[in-house]
């Protein structure tokens, strides 16, 4: 099935960095969702995107719907070592509520 | 408000054989999606039911089914296991209505971690 094209794969940062990872596709999408997943977890909902352009924050977290609709950026400020995870984003051409992954950005926060 | 619950979190099997995977969505939610997760592959969506019938269907085979029941509860059904099979199956609901993007946020279970041997 089609996936999204995540980068980077992963990140190594001292505490207190900031974060940004992309999500890149060829197709529009008309929402985009950011998920972190812990180990052993299902993903956990963060940020959901709605409109070209929209910028939205969650705490720390920032994400933007890309102005062409085909990529979508997240940035954490100040990270923390419970920022650590795997965070996925998730694409909907509203084709009836199917959703397509991206490859994952694996996250390491040195303390 | 509870969250997805999905049963059982862990399971055994051997090729040739049959397993059936268990999604309780949030109360309310109509929608109910099935994804597969692997290292290599990612998440890979199988199917989403919404009202009792099937409304969206990933490039599985058909060894991989599904259904919904009156009260949204899902089900997922893989039959003649193979090796490959071995995976994360993550079960994910929402509101699914109409005239809010916000309906289609899909919310997460716990998942169920298949091994097959």
């Amino acid at each position: 099935g089609q996936q999204l094209n995540q980068s980077p794969q992963s990140m190594f940062i001292q505490e207190g960095e900031d974060v940004s990872m992309n999500c890149t596709s060829s197709s529009i999408f008309n929402t985009w969702l950011w998920y972190k997943q812990d180990p052993g977890e299902g993903p956990v909902l963060l940020i959901a995107l709605y409109k070209a352009g929209e910028l939205t924050s969650n705490g720390r977290l920032t994400a933007q719907f890309g102005i062409t609709r085909k990529d979508s950026f997240l940035n954490i400020s100040a990270s923390i070592p419970s920022d650590v995870g795997i965070y996925f984003c998730a694409g909907d051409r509203n084709t009836g509520n199917q959703f397509y992954f991206g490859t994952g950005t694996s996250l390491t926060v040195i303390p | 408000k509870a969250g997805v619950t999905q049963t059982p979190r862990y399971l055994i099997k051997t090729r040739g054989q049959q397993v059936t995977l268990s999604c309780s969505p949030i109360s309310g939610h109509r929608s109910v999606s099935w994804y597969q997760q692997t290292p290599g592959q990612g998440l890979q969506f199988l199917f989403e039911y919404f009202s009792e019938t099937q409304r969206n269907k990933g490039n599985f085979p058909g060894r991989f089914s599904g259904r919904q029941f009156s009260n949204s509860r899902s089900e997922m059904n893989v039959s003649t296991l193979e090796l490959g099979d071995s995976a994360l199956y993550l079960c994910a609901s929402s509101p699914a209505g109409f005239g809010a993007a916000s309906y289609n946020e899909q919310f997460f279970g716990p998942g169920t971690r298949l091994t097959v041997l």
